[in-house]
């Protein structure tokens, strides 16, 4: 069956970086691409971007640009995301999910914590 | 980027009652790329909908989509006590995608 299982929690200085893992396992990963998500604590949903499961193309949201990045290793079957100079306000569950009908199966979530 | 309002904020029902839930876009969706989501706290979202009316695998049918251009509809036709939650709709009809803020659904 199709799983998706992400890396752990993190807790993060103001200023740091963090890099979240996705493997993904039940289906060919090079057949779709991976999205990722946020969910800052009691709101909703925000989509970030998206990475193609066989080639390096991706597409995020603007207002991530710059501080964003994601990747896939497909030896392991293994997407990342890395956010860079990070912000109280990036304090929130990340989420990857297969990017098909949009998304139709999703990570158990990553909470990343970003305090002082 | 296409902003998705929801409404109701929050829809109090009991269990057996339908609940319509609407989802607004501030323009049209290309290629009827709407999905909707559910969501249970501290789960992940779940994929109810998508292409607007096409029911996700497993999604029993009294979870049914309509609408077209900017006005989408939800509609759960008897509540069960495990449909009490909030729900997303999603359009991923352009190059970046957006979420509506959700629709809270709980029991009178």
């Amino acid at each position: 069956q199709v799983q998706l299982v992400q890396s752990g929690p993190e807790v993060k200085k103001p200023g740091a970086s963090v890099k979240v893992s996705c493997k993904a396992s039940g289906y060919t990963f090079t057949s779709f691409g991976i999205t990722w998500m946020r969910q800052a604590p009691g709101q909703g949903l925000e989509w970030m971007g998206w990475i193609s499961g066989y080639n390096d193309n991706t597409n995020s949201a603007q207002k991530f640009q710059g501080r964003f990045s994601m990747t896939t290793d497909t030896s392991t079957s293994t997407a990342y995301m890395e956010l860079r100079s990070l912000r109280s306000d990036d304090t929130a569950v990340y989420y990857c999910a297969r990017r098909r009908y949009p998304n139709d199966y999703w990570g158990q979530g990553t909470l990343v914590t970003v305090s002082s | 980027e296409i902003v998705l309002t929801q409404s109701p904020g929050t829809l109090s029902l009991s269990p057996g009652e339908r609940a319509t839930l609407s989802c607004r876009a501030s323009q049209n969706i290309s290629s009827n790329y709407l999905a909707w989501y559910q969501q249970k706290p501290g789960q992940a979202p779940r994929l109810l909908i998508y292409g607007i009316s096409s029911r996700a695998t497993g999604i029993p049918d009294r979870f049914s989509g309509s609408g077209s251009g900017t006005d989408f509809t939800l509609t759960i036709s008897r509540l069960e006590p495990e449909d009490f939650a909030v729900y997303y709709c999603q359009q991923y009809g352009s190059s970046r995608s957006t979420f509506g803020p959700g629709t809270k659904v709980d029991i009178k």
